[in-house]
């Protein structure tokens, strides 16, 4: 099926600085996701993407849909201890037919901020 | 405000003992997912479900059940325990045609021993 490669796998960063984070895939993906799992929680959605070259600001996070379709891209500035957790890239495989909502998640960044 | 329960948050079971994990979501959601979160390969697809008494396998089906009698429950059911399905279980809900927003619960951390 369908991967996605996340990049890095962890971070350790200075509280203040500025994060970066890719998704990569093989094959084209229609929708890209963005989702924050806080430590002992389930994930929650970030940001959207649905549209190739999209740029989508939510707060002080910013994410790409990359133009080829195969990569996606999460930003975050000024990062804040409540930053801490794992950020996982998301999309629907293209299997054709009904998907039912399904999606095909990275591996995940683990994001550490020391104060 | 949207939720998604699961029933324990930590459970400790035997090895070769039957484990039922359920989750209730109160968005009338059609679609349920179950997934395995272990270290360095993110989430993985164990089941889901697209309405009352239908499933579909997902990546890694094997040594997994699920159960799903009304719309807003769906359970995981381990037949026989082993220590390798020690892991984080998560479930999660999504409307069919909501732009593929996954709703998840907060998780259950199994331990087989």
């Amino acid at each position: 099926g369908q991967q996605l490669n996340q990049s890095p796998q962890s971070m350790f960063i200075q509280e203040g600085e500025d994060v970066s984070m890719n998704c990569t895939s093989s094959s084209i993906f229609n929708t890209w996701l963005w989702y924050k799992q806080d430590p002992g929680e389930g994930p929650v959605l970030l940001i959207a993407l649905y549209k190739a070259g999209e740029l989508t600001s939510n707060g002080r996070l910013t994410a790409q849909f990359g133009i080829t379709r195969k990569d996606s891209f999460l930003n975050i500035s000024a990062s804040i201890p409540s930053d801490v957790g794992i950020y996982f890239c998301a999309g629907p495989p293209n299997a054709g037919g009904t998907s039912y909502g399904k999606l095909t998640f990275g591996q995940g960044t683990i994001l550490t901020v020391h104060p | 405000d949207v939720k998604v329960t699961q029933s324990s948050r930590y459970l400790v079971k035997r090895t070769g003992e039957k484990v039922f994990l359920e989750c209730v979501q109160d968005m009338d959601h059609e679609n349920m997912f179950w997934y395995r979160q272990d270290p360095g390969l993110g989430l993985r697809l164990i089941y889901f479900s697209y309405d009352v008494k239908m499933k579909e396998k997902g990546d890694i089906p094997e040594g997994y059940s699920v159960s799903r009698e009304k719309k807003e429950r769906f359970s995981l059911i381990l037949e026989s325990a082993s220590t390798n399905q020690t892991s984080m279980y998560l479930c999660a809900s999504t409307q069919t045609g909501g732009g593929y927003e996954q709703y998840f619960g907060p998780g259950t951390r199994l331990t087989v021993t």
